[in-house]
């Protein structure tokens, strides 16, 4: 089974610069993976942050970004603010399916 | 503007029957694959599967085939979730979302479903 890994949580200062990580079991994560980034805050729905790697959605903050980083995807927060705080989730394609990451919990402080 | 509208909270016992529904609105429903996914409480997302509304073609995540089944009515733009027997451990946050255009990923979601699943 497929397992996608992100670190269990992360602390941060407001105005600093945060990078959370995805990497997956079957080896070197690359753009055929698809990576997205989602966001989630308590009671809320998940909320799309990026797709195919490194490209905004629309709605998405520039503050955002995506990359490969080190043989994983990579979702960078720089500028942080206070309502940033929430947790993350990355997701890869696997051919016919789909695997999240467990999540990665931001802490803003 | 682009809506997914869920289904309202359920609960049900075990060994009972259900179908919760996903309403697809301000876009055209049939091109654009619909995927499911569970969060159960206080964990994290899990993907379950997704089907494309044109032809009902389905793919289920692995781990989840066999336990739920996915289908789709384009006739009134709406994807479905379906259980034959609950669980207990089917006690669960279940969200609808959308695959947007080749390679635009999964952009909009639902409001999400909570199924609790009690005797």
């Amino acid at each position: 089974q497929t397992v996608v890994t992100q670190e269990p949580s992360l602390t941060v200062s407001p105005g600093g610069t945060v990078t959370l990580t995805c990497a997956s079991s079957t080896g070197v994560v690359t753009s055929g993976y698809y990576p997205n980034w989602f966001q989630q805050k308590p009671g809320q729905a998940p909320r799309a942050l990026i797709y195919g790697t490194s490209n905004r959605h629309s709605w998405t903050p520039a503050r955002f970004s995506g990359s490969l980083l080190g043989g994983k995807a990579a979702l960078t927060l720089s500028g942080v603010q206070p309502e940033d705080e929430a947790d993350y989730y990355c997701l890869l394609y696997y051919g016919g399916t789909r695997v999240f990451g467990g999540g990665t919990k931001l802490t803003v402080l | 503007e682009v809506q997914l509208v869920q289904s309202g909270a359920e609960v049900k016992k075990p060994g009972e029957s259900l179908k919760i529904s996903c309403k697809g609105s301000g876009y055209t429903f049939s091109s654009f694959w619909i995927g499911w996914v569970r969060q159960m409480p206080g964990k994290g997302l899990e993907w379950m599967g997704i089907i494309y509304p044109y032809d009902s073609d389905t793919r289920y995540s692995p781990s989840l085939q066999g336990q739920v089944t996915i289908s789709v009515d384009k006739s009134i733009s709406t994807a479905y979730l379906q259980w034959t027997s609950l669980k207990a451990s089917d006690t669960a946050m279940y969200f609808c979302a959308r695959r947007g255009a080749d390679g635009s990923g999964i952009d909009y979601w639902g409001q999400g479903t909570l199924v609790t699943v009690s005797s």
